[in-house]
Formats: structure tokens, C-alpha cells, sequence
């Protein structure tokens, strides 16, 4: 089975500062990938960032980076120069191969970003 | 163009009656997937369309949950004899060919309340 834990229920941050949000994940299966998504108080889900297992870089997109470590299973997000409209859930997801396509979803960790 | 479209927005109904989510893929996209998300938690994956098919069900909590893909494009879950527990915002997301890869693309979510 597939687990994916975040730690951090809730954390402030400043803007233009940049924040990390923790992902630990548990699986078996040796090919996978990891995503990040936004939530907004809107309630949709935003696709922010992909690493696959076998990615030897650590994703990139914008200001969002994700510190792949794989020998530790984490997967941690990285914002850098924070801005209002960051304010937000962010949910660490995976998808296992033998799983099937589906993501299996962390619980979230609350963003606010303060002016 | 058009993101993924889910009807009703918001739907309110009694203990015990019957209820119809209907979600519209992006067009073209093969896969589809169904998600149950309850308040101050992550999405749950329900169940997974390639094409017409359901590849994987799993997440289906019991036999009151069904969902059907007639011709490969909408996609409608249906929930008979509603419990208080159902209540969630039921998330569909779509992607183009559902490799590991993919992003899965979300709708707005569907918010449904059990009285």
C-alpha cells in the first residue's frame, strides 16, 4: 500500500520569504511518481510540480522546487519568494505503478502567507 | 480551452434518496477519475475510467457508490440510499492518456451535503 504523510497541518509564512513543506511517502514499488497540488479556498486543484523516481534532478518549475530525496522517501516542496495569492492547501500526492493510476493524497498543509 | 466541468456545483439532499454527479472531462482525454474529499482532509481516489471502462474501482467505499462512462467521455457517479457520512466534495479529474506521467487535471468539485 501507498502512504503519503505530511506533518505540518498549518504554517505562516512572510512574503518574498520562501517556505519548505514537508512530504514523507511509503511505498514498495520502485517506479513511481510524486506531485504536488494547490488548493485554494476556491476548493480546486492545481497541478504545481511532477518528479518521477527515476528523475536523477530534482523538478523545477517557477518558484516551486522539490527536494527529491529518495534514499529518505521525502519529497519536500519548496516555494521561494513567497507572494499573497500563495495562501493555500497544499496536498503531496503519489502514483505507484503496480497501484494503478491513481494518486494517493497526504492530508494537506495549510499555507498563509502574511504581508 | 475548457477545463474539466463538474455538475451540480453544489447538491443538498435527504438521508436515504438517490443522487447524480456528472463530471465532463477535457476533451480527448482518455482517463478519468473520481475523488472524495471531506472537510480538513486530503482526496480519497473512488474509482478510474480508461475510455468507457472501469479500470479500478477499489476506492468505492461499499455498493451504494457506482459510476458509469458510457461513451468514453462523461462521466456520471451515482450514490443511492445517501448516508450523513457521504457528505464530501466529490472531485473528477482527467488525463490524456493515464500513464504515470500524466497530470491529472481537476474540476471545481461537487459539494454534497447529506441532511
Amino acid at each position: 500500500a501507498q502512504k503519503i504523510t505530511q506533518t505540518q497541518p498549518g504554517m505562516f509564512v512572510q512574503e518574498k520569504e520562501a517556505v519548505t513543506l514537508d512530504c514523507t511517502y511509503d511505498t514498495s514499488d520502485q517506479s513511481y511518481g510524486l506531485f504536488w497540488y494547490k488548493q485554494p479556498s476556491s476548493g480546486e486543484m492545481i497541478f504545481l510540480i511532477y518528479q518521477g523516481s527515476y528523475d536523477e534532478q530534482n523538478a523545477t518549475e517557477g518558484r516551486y522546487s522539490l527536494n527529491f530525496q529518495k534514499a529518505r522517501k521525502s519529497a519536500n516542496l519548496v516555494i521561494s519568494a513567497s507572494q499573497l495569492g500563495d495562501s493555500a492547501m497544499y496536498f503531496c500526492a503519489m502514483r505507484a505503478k503496480a497501484a494503478g493510476n491513481k494518486l494517493t493524497f497526504g492530508g494537506g498543509t495549510r499555507v498563509l502567507v502574511k504581508p | 480551452g475548457a477545463g474539466v466541468s463538474q455538475t451540480p456545483s453544489n447538491k443538498v439532499t435527504e438521508k436515504g434518496k438517490y443522487v447524480e454527479l456528472r463530471c465532463d472531462p477535457i476533451s480527448g482525454h482518455t482517463a478519468l477519475y473520481w475523488y472524495r474529499q471531506s472537510l480538513g482532509q486530503g482526496p480519497e481516489f473512488l474509482i478510474y475510467f480508461q475510455g468507457t471502462g472501469a479500470a479500478d474501482d477499489s476506492g468505492l467505499p461499499n455498493d451504494r457508490f457506482f459510476a458509469v462512462r458510457p461513451e468514453g467521455s462523461v462521466s456520471t457517479l451515482k450514490i443511492q440510499r445517501t448516508e450523513r457520512g457521504d457528505s464530501a466534495v466529490y472531485l473528477c479529474a482527467s488525463s490524456p492518456l493515464g500513464v504515470s506521467r500524466d497530470e491529472q487535471f481537476f474540476g471545481p468539485g461537487t459539494r454534497l451535503t447529506v441532511l
